[in-house]
């Protein structure tokens, strides 16, 4: 499968405990961005990442939410001492470039989907 | 501040008839537009996309129509197939903004055979 692979697909966490949530992008893909997706609403931008580096964190919450995507390995997405308010869908898309206008689409993940006790 | 917006939560149309979706967005520096497919519990799927200089795209069954005085955007889908029973999400992206997708909360689609 070539495609953007997160994992796990499920994870139930309690108050105040840590979640890490991990992204594979596409192959020959360098780019990854993470969404949020909230009950009954569209994905929300969170954090746009290249290897080794964050580009664009504008859209994460400014505590307890952190990312990376190292050298080697896969992206990652930290929640340190999660809320019942951080239970949502977290998906990762992936693209080749950043090209001007969009020109290659995001490809995502089938997302984790978080639940907080 | 919702500046992609998809007034419909749902729509159910026969099998072999036309589903309308339609998008209105807010921000005038939005230059890309694209529309995703979603079934439950999997990930957002790319279907087709508009640059802002054109007014239509087609890509088989699906086009997409682009109406910049309006700020108004269309994917029409004909004929309609059962299949396509999806949630569909309106998406747009600013130039300079690093390619992030900006969404609207989504239509559920649904076609009846």
């Amino acid at each position: 499968n070539a495609g953007v692979m997160q994992n796990p697909r499920h994870l139930v966490r309690r108050r105040g405990q840590e979640a890490r949530l991990r992204c594979s992008p596409m192959k020959g893909h360098s780019h990854v961005y993470w969404y949020r997706q909230l009950p009954e609403e569209g994905l929300k931008f969170m954090v746009y990442l290249q290897k080794e580096n964050i580009i664009d964190e504008s859209g994460m919450p400014k505590e307890r939410f952190s990312a990376e995507f190292p050298k080697e390995g896969p992206s990652i997405l930290r929640i340190q001492q999660v809320v019942r308010g951080d239970s949502a869908a977290y998906f990762c898309a992936s693209s080749p470039s950043g090209d001007e206008g969009g020109r290659q689409p995001q490809h995502f993940g089938d997302g984790t989907r978080l639940s907080i006790l | 501040d919702q500046q992609v917006k998809q007034n419909s939560p749902s729509l159910s149309v026969q099998e072999g008839r036309i589903s309308i979706l339609n998008c209105d967005y807010t921000n005038s520096m939005f230059d890309y537009f694209l529309w995703y497919k979603k079934y439950p519990a999997e990930g957002p799927t790319f279907l087709i996309s508009i640059s802002s200089i054109k007014d239509k795209n087609e890509d088989g069954r699906f086009t997409v129509f682009l109406n910049k005085s309006a700020k108004h955007l269309s994917l029409h889908i004909v004929p309609s197939q059962p299949g396509d029973s999806a949630v569909y999400f309106c998406a747009a992206v600013k130039r300079g903004s690093n390619y992030k997708l900006t969404f609207g909360k989504g239509t559920l689609l649904t076609v009846n055979p």
